[in-house]
């Protein structure tokens, strides 16, 4: 079926970089569009930007550039995120979603979240 | 003031109607958005309810029941997520998201309780 799996939790101390990853299956990678969204603890849901598996092209939100890099290993169908130069309030769950387009329709399959925890 | 605004809560009894609303910023126009709708479940990732434009733009995802519709208020520049027949598992936050100035943006989300 399809599905996007995300790599375990963790946990960070201030300052650190992390990469996560979102394994893709039961469809072509390159035909969808990768998101990375973010949720703290109690808050909403807060987008980061996407990743176009086939160009490698990116599209970050403002709030986070200069911060993340969104990559991609094709063969193995994963997409990578790193976020840098963590604080305390990166602290949250992070998921990978799909869409068809990158802007014009749903993210309509997701991963299962990752915990990262940011604290020295 | 946010690009969408939702409200923080709602409640209503089993077997009502329930209607939740994502208001647009003043400065844009609900008529030129698709507004998505997004369900999620404590401990779960959200999941995809609908998509609404208009009456002809619009989409249902797959196995969402009927119960769950969308449509717009110019009037008040909202876009609405009406859940009919409100049950028990409906219990959860919904989410609106939109297309805007080159970026996702979701509104805070409303969390619905079932009385």
């Amino acid at each position: 079926q399809v599905q996007l799996v995300q790599s375990g939790a963790e946990v960070e101390k201030p300052g650190a970089s992390l990469t996560l990853s979102c394994k893709a299956s039961g469809y072509t990678f390159t035909d969808y569009f990768l998101h990375w969204v973010r949720q703290a603890p109690g808050q909403g849901l807060e987008w980061m930007g996407w990743l176009n598996p086939l160009s490698g092209g990116t599209n970050y939100a403002q709030k986070f550039q200069g911060r993340v890099t969104m990559t991609r290993d094709t063969p193995i169908s994963t997409g990578y995120m790193e976020l840098s130069r963590l604080r305390s309030d990166d602290t949250a769950v992070y998921y990978c979603a799909r869409s068809y387009d990158s802007s014009d329709e749903a993210f309509d399959i997701w991963g299962q979240g990752t915990m990262v925890t940011v604290s020295s | 003031q946010a690009v969408l605004t939702q409200p923080a809560s709602l409640s209503a009894s089993p077997g009502a109607s329930a209607s939740l609303t994502c208001t647009l910023h003043s400065g844009i126009n609900v008529g030129t958005y698709r507004i998505y709708w997004y369900q999620q479940k404590p401990g779960s990732p959200p999941h995809y309810l609908l998509r609404y434009k208009s009456d002809s733009d619009n989409q249902q995802a797959s196995g969402v029941p009927s119960r769950f519709s969308g449509s717009k208020d110019a009037s008040a520049n909202a876009g609405i997520l009406l859940i009919s027949g409100l049950q028990s598992e409906d219990e959860a936050d919904y989410y609106c998201l939109i297309w805007h100035s080159n970026a996702w943006v979701f509104g805070g989300g409303t969390k619905v309780t079932v009385l």
